[in-house]
């Protein structure tokens, strides 16, 4: 099956920075690539989302880029505010079981005031 | 809606004992999916439901665990007996559509379950 490598497992910025999350997969089948946000004791919710067929994806300050040639994809937050603080999951799935999600180890990011 | 909406939140049991875990997912979707998250492993989809028929269960750990869902609007997940290492927080979910491609997965509030 496929497996998701994500890094780093914990980030601390300052406010204002910039936080880069950064995944690996291993499976050429995956073609759309999820990123949920899980804030302490909450749910895990689709922040942004990305398919095969396009390299970059942006909403405000939030910002993801896939490159499938090295399969890898990354999560890019500017202007990091203390409210993005939480653990950040990506994911992948394949063409051809699409309801099958396989998540990375999540990232807990620390947005310091 | 009020989304998808799990049950009980909290539960702390001893081990050998029957744990029932339940879930009703929004209105109108189609998939219903069972998660387990631990900090060893992460999020692991467990099974996964389209219109109430069991689709892919190759996630579930093993014989103790089994997972139902009569209608639409419910779910349920069972552990018996449970065991300590059981002790994760389980996640239900549900989406209209193939979750990735046209549904976004809605997740519940999950269930943390404590096995003594």
């Amino acid at each position: 099956g496929e497996n998701v490598e994500q890094h780093p497992s914990t980030l601390s910025v300052q406010e204002g920075d910039s936080a880069v999350i950064k995944c690996t997969y291993s499976d050429s089948a995956s073609n759309y690539f999820p990123w949920y946000k899980q804030e302490l004791g909450k749910r895990p919710q689709l922040i942004i989302d990305i398919r095969s067929n396009v390299g970059e994806k942006k909403d405000q300050r939030i910002a993801v880029t896939l490159n499938k040639t090295a399969k890898h994809f990354s999560l890019h937050i500017t202007e990091t505010q203390p409210e993005d603080s939480a653990v950040y999951f990506c994911a992948a799935s394949m063409i051809f079981n699409f309801n099958k999600f396989y998540f990375g180890s999540g990232t807990k990011l620390n947005v310091k005031p | 809606d009020a989304g998808v909406i799990q049950s009980p939140r909290h539960e702390v049991t001893e081990m050998g004992q029957e744990v029932t875990l339940r879930c009703k997912p929004i209105s109108g979707h189609d998939y219903l999916f069972w998660y387990r998250q631990t900090m060893m492993r992460g999020l692991e989809l467990l099974i996964y439901f389209n219109n109430n028929v069991p689709i892919d269960d190759s996630g579930m750990p093993e014989d103790r665990f089994s997972a139902k869902m009569p209608n639409a609007s419910f779910s349920t997940l069972k552990i018996q007996p449970s065991e300590p290492r059981d002790s994760a927080v389980y996640f239900c979910a549900s989406s209209f559509g193939l979750a990735g491609v046209a549904g976004e997965l809605f997740f519940g509030e999950g269930s943390r379950l404590t096995v003594l």
